[in-house]
């Protein structure tokens, strides 16, 4: 499968602890995005990579998320101190440069905290 | 005012029916617009760019007024497997982020 794959599936955590979740864009791709998603509204912006370099963050990045992207491949997302509020899908995306590439999303991560 | 804003949902038509997306941006220096798909609990999927001049894939016809900021989808002929949410995506000036719409849920039934 050469698609965006993105690690684990599925987490439950307790809050106050601290997860992270990894993405594996399309293999040329050197766009990458993460994006929350919640029930019933569309993918929220959170922060995107140009090869290694984090050009993009959102306000919605609070300073308990980090986003690395370290040689340019492979990105992760670290929450701390998860709180409930942060149960939602963590979906990363990968698209190659252009004003009109399509990016391509991973089937996400759902986190749950409890 | 949020960035894209969409039409609320739910539409539920009936197979064979026409229905009208449509969607405006606020930053009026915003590029490139597209619409992507979404299917229950699966990842958004691009369905096609939008291009100042229009363009038609099939059964869908996408539009775009620069001036008036608003971005419209067309799908006609609709099928059972066209329910989904349709999400209208502006990517910002600088091309760093994809911003996306609430979406608008379709559900076509027989």
């Amino acid at each position: 499968d050469t698609g965006v794959s993105q690690d684990p599936r599925h987490k439950i955590t307790k809050r106050g602890q601290n997860v992270t979740f990894r993405c594996d864009p399309i293999s040329e791709h050197n766009r990458l995005y993460w994006y929350r998603q919640t029930l019933g509204q569309g993918p929220e912006f959170l922060t995107y990579f140009q090869n290694e370099a984090q050009l993009e963050k959102s306000r919605l990045l609070s300073d308990r998320f980090s986003a690395e992207r370290p040689k340019g491949s492979f990105s992760t997302l670290e929450i701390q101190r998860t709180e409930q509020g942060d149960s939602a899908m963590y979906l990363c995306a990968s698209s190659e440069s252009g004003a009109r590439t399509e990016a391509f999303f991973g089937q996400g991560t759902r986190l749950t905290v409890v | 005012r949020k960035e894209v804003e969409q039409d609320p949902g739910p539409f539920n038509v009936p197979e064979g029916a026409t229905v009208a997306f449509n969607c405006t941006y606020s930053n009026s220096a915003s590029q490139s617009f597209f619409w992507y798909r979404q299917d229950c609990r699966k990842e958004p999927k691009l369905l096609m760019s939008v291009y100042s001049s229009g363009n038609e894939d099939g059964r869908f016809t996408a539009q775009l007024n620069r001036a008036s900021q608003y971005i419209s989808l067309l799908i006609r002929d609709s099928k059972l497997s066209d329910s989904a949410t349709y999400l209208c995506v502006v990517k910002n000036q600088a091309g760093t982020a994809l911003i996306f719409g609430k979406g608008t849920t379709l559900s076509v039934s027989s």
